[in-house]
């Protein structure tokens, strides 16, 4: 079975400023993790995603995020916040595997961008 | 493109009635999914498909059925609305059944119940 667990259900940063949300997961197989944005009263859009190789991943809108095996995080980052960053964030993982495997999300983290 | 589309995109019921959530998507999808979203809570699955001709509960199936009509469409039935089932619906697909494939999702379907 998998968890994730997202710290902060907001996180505000002034325009300009480093975005950190964070996301810890628990899983008892090698996970593939996931970052997806919601924009008011739209559906989820994928940001970016680990599978395997390269631990630091590029996405879309400038973000990147680390996957620490050693620390079980996905952290989620850009160095300079926009104020259409604003939105809410939620990470997801599922189990490693050929087979089929359902994902699991976290309660999500509100983003708040201010001038 | 349309990509996944869910209707009606809002809905009203009172305690009792019967609802059904329709979904379709064009991308030639083999899995598709249902998943609600409460305040707080993120998104939990409701039912999934892994493919065409068959459906599997997820987290939180209890007052809710599914039929997988065809590999393009994937409803959603709510036989006795209760107001514990206000919520966001949102309807997702995803290529193929490995692990790593991403979900593509609709824009939602926002349900009240009186």
């Amino acid at each position: 079975a998998q968890s994730v667990t997202q710290l902060g259900s907001h996180v505000s940063v002034s325009e300009g400023a480093l975005v950190l949300l964070r996301c810890n997961y628990s899983s008892s197989v090698p996970p593939y993790l996931f970052w997806y944005v919601q924009y008011p009263n739209q559906g989820l859009q994928l940001l970016l995603k680990y599978t395997t190789g390269a631990t630091l991943v590029k996405g879309i809108n400038g973000f990147e995020a680390e996957f620490k095996k050693s620390e079980t995080s996905f952290h989620l980052t850009k160095p300079s916040a926009h104020m259409s960053d604003a939105a809410e964030y939620f990470c997801a993982v599922t189990a490693a595997s050929t087979g089929y495997s359902t994902l699991t999300f976290g309660k999500g983290t509100m983003l708040l961008v201010s001038p | 493109n349309a990509g996944v589309t869910q209707t009606p995109k809002f809905q009203v019921l009172k305690t009792g009635q019967s609802m059904t959530l329709q979904c379709a998507q064009d991308m030639n999808h083999n899995s598709m999914y249902w998943y609600r979203q409460d305040p707080g809570m993120g998104l939990r699955l409701i039912y999934y498909s892994a493919s065409e001709g068959t459906t599997d509960k997820g987290e939180v199936p209890n007052g809710y059925n599914v039929s997988r009509l065809n590999k393009r469409e994937f409803s959603l039935r709510l036989e006795s609305a209760a107001p514990s089932q206000t919520s966001v619906y949102f309807c997702a697909s995803s290529a193929g059944q490995g692990a790593s494939q991403p979900q593509h999702f609709g824009d939602g379907t926002r349900l009240s119940i009186l």
